[in-house]
């Protein structure tokens, strides 16, 4: 079965430094999504990339996704404290249904 | 309305009990999901309804009961639980039924003593 995967690390920056996070993944799929995850609580979505997609932005997030290598990075540019958080891709895969892959997830700290 | 509400936020049970936690959406989605997430663990999809019918069970016991009233609701009973079975039990919702993005709500922290 498909596995979005992320490289599995714990960030710690400096406010306002750039956090990048990366995630792969192991068959076709039609979309790749990354959620945040405040302690405890419910995952946000916040981004969500198509297969024929390149980059995407959101504000300070930037997604890109390579299909040729399975594998997307999300960056976070300008961190702010709030941006603590675990961050989860979660793939959908190309002839599936509603089920999401999600990767382990990237606990990133931001430190004011 | 764009929020997922989970009921109860907390909810402490032993293994004898019978309990539920309660899912609600008002965004019109036609898909609901129940995940379970154990600490510094991604979720783990339980059960999928789609169009109100049950689409998806991943394998999950049957001290678990999934329901669908309709399609804002969503209900989770539980039953003769392990304290193996402790953990964030998370709701979704997305519109149709096709890898779209799914809204989540706050989740109910369950302990079974």
């Amino acid at each position: 079965s498909q596995q979005g995967e992320e490289d599995p690390q714990a960030l710690s920056i400096q406010e306002g430094e750039n956090a990048t996070m990366n995630c792969s993944y192991k068959t076709s799929i039609n979309n790749l999504q990354w959620y945040r995850q405040n302690s405890g609580r419910g995952l946000v979505h916040l981004i969500l990339i198509r297969s024929n997609e390149r980059e995407k932005h959101s504000g300070r997030l930037r997604v890109t996704l390579d299909t040729s290598k399975k594998s997307s990075s999300l960056l976070i540019t300008a961190s702010r404290a709030a941006d603590t958080a675990s961050y989860f891709c979660a793939t959908a895969a190309l002839y599936g249904n509603n089920r999401l892959a999600f990767g382990k997830g990237n606990q990133v700290v931001v430190i004011p | 309305d764009t929020e997922v509400t989970q009921t109860p936020k907390h909810l402490v049970m032993g293994m004898t009990n019978k309990k539920s936690l309660k899912c609600e959406q008002h965004m019109g989605h036609r898909a609901m999901y129940w995940y379970k997430q154990k600490a510094k663990k991604p979720p783990e999809l339980m059960f999928v309804y789609s169009y109100e019918k049950l689409s998806i069970n991943e394998s999950v016991p049957s001290r678990f009961s999934p329901e669908c009233p309709n399609s804002s609701l969503l209900n989770l009973h539980l039953h003769a639980l392990q304290p193996e079975d402790s953990a964030l039990y998370l709701c979704a919702s997305s519109q149709g039924d096709r890898a779209n993005e799914q809204f989540f709500g706050p989740g109910t922290r369950l302990t079974v003593l």
